[in-house]
This record gives C-alpha cells, structure tokens and sequence, in this order.
C-alpha cells in the first residue's frame, strides 16, 4: 500500500475557501467509507476533524467538511482562519496490511 | 473524554530496542483500541499496529512485523509498543491514539507523542 497523494501545499485568504484532495486507489478509498482527516499543527498531536467521509466530530467547527468521489476524497474548509494554518494528512482504512494508510500531508497557509 | 499521556523521550543505539508507554485516563480503558503511529522528522504519519480492546490480540503493519509488539496491562491501563532492531530511520515522533470499540476506524484520541532518536 502506498501513501495517499495529496498537495504539497495550499493557501487561502481569510475569509475564502479552500480544497484539500487526497487520492487513493480502488483498494482504500474507492472500496470504503472510512476516510478520516487529521490536523496537525507545528509540534502537536493529530487533531481528528473529519471521520466517514464528511462526518464531523462535536466541537469541530461547521466550516470543515468533507466529500468523495471515486477514488479521490477532499477537505473543504471555508471562511478560512488564521487558526487554521496547520499541516491536514487524510487517512484510509485498507481492509489489508497496512490496516491504514495516511496521505502525504498538506501545509496549510493562510495569507 | 480520554487523554493518553506517553512516556518520555528516548535515545537509543542501532540494533537495541525501545519499550514506549501510552497510560489512559479513566474507567474506560478496556473500551478502545489503541493504535501507534509514527512520524519521522518533517514527515508523514504512518500506522504501525494497534492491539484490540480485550487486550488479547494484536495486528501490525507488515513491514513493520517482527519487529514490533503492542502489549496492554490493564492494572495499570497502559498499552506498550517496543520496538526492536532500531535503525537510524526509525527515528520518529511515536503516537498512541484510540479507536472507539465499535470499530470506527478513525483515531478519535492522541497522545502528545514521544521522540525516539536512533543513533550511534
């Protein structure tokens, strides 16, 4: 299993909207529901933001959600925020080994 | 609400191995599973295993088997992940996280990671 392909980077201006893909194949993403997607910023832990797809957990913010098509999932966070400068990687559960596998991250900058 | 608080840094030579811990909080230890992921410096993350909520099974990354092992000690609601042969490219920051009973393949709780060094 190979990593999921995702920009390198991705930059917004306050207020606008921007998409984050991630592209899998038929064996990850295009075969099932789990794709979760995580915030990281600059030395902390993994924040959960999105699980099934475009399933927010309580406390995330309505602006982040989520979306598939095919094999390709993608973030979409509007009215973007200062706060919201951070690195997104997306995840897949393969049914295979690895049991997961993980995008190549995104940096997130907002100008 | 879980928190998982992992032990402390670790600096390691080629070829030993490193035992880290992820101790969770309340009465609801034997409700998760437990996943370890790592991230080497500037990198992405990556799944290395994780250990079923009864405790008494574990599955890991391919690549990753022999070398690993993930244990729980449910006295003292700790899950452990040694792993061994290290290599100057298993330096990495390494995660606990959880994953709710059910099975909801997504990682609900960190822990605040741990840095493993590899070097001579």
């Amino acid at each position: 299993q190979s990593a999921l392909t995702q920009p390198a980077s991705v930059s917004g201006s306050p207020g606008q909207s921007i998409t984050i893909s991630c592209t899998g194949t038929s064996s990850d993403i295009g075969r099932y529901k789990y794709v979760s997607w995580y915030q990281q910023h600059p030395g902390k832990a993994p924040k959960l933001m999105i699980y099934d797809v475009s399933s927010r957990p309580s406390g995330v913010s309505n602006r982040f959600s989520g979306s598939k098509s095919g094999n390709t999932v993608s973030l979409i966070i509007s009215g973007l925020q200062a706060e919201d400068e951070a690195d997104y990687y997306c995840t897949s559960f393969t049914g295979s080994s690895p049991a997961y596998v993980f995008g190549t991250g995104t940096k997130v900058t907002v100008l | 609400q879980v928190q998982l608080v992992q032990s402390g840094a670790e600096l390691k030579k080629p070829g030993t191995s490193v035992n880290l811990s992820c101790k969770l909080s309340g009465n609801t230890f034997m409700s998760y599973y437990v996943h370890w992921m790592r991230q080497a410096p500037g990198q992405g993350l990556e799944w290395l295993g994780c250990i079923f909520p009864s405790g008494d099974y574990s599955v890991y990354a391919q690549r990753f088997q022999g070398r690993v092992t993930v244990t729980r000690d449910t006295s003292a609601t700790t899950v452990s992940m040694e792993l061994s042969s290290l290599r100057s490219d298993d330096t990495a920051v390494y995660y606990c996280a959880t994953e709710d009973m059910t099975a909801t393949k997504y990682f609900n709780y960190w822990g605040q990671g741990t840095l493993v060094t590899v070097s001579s």
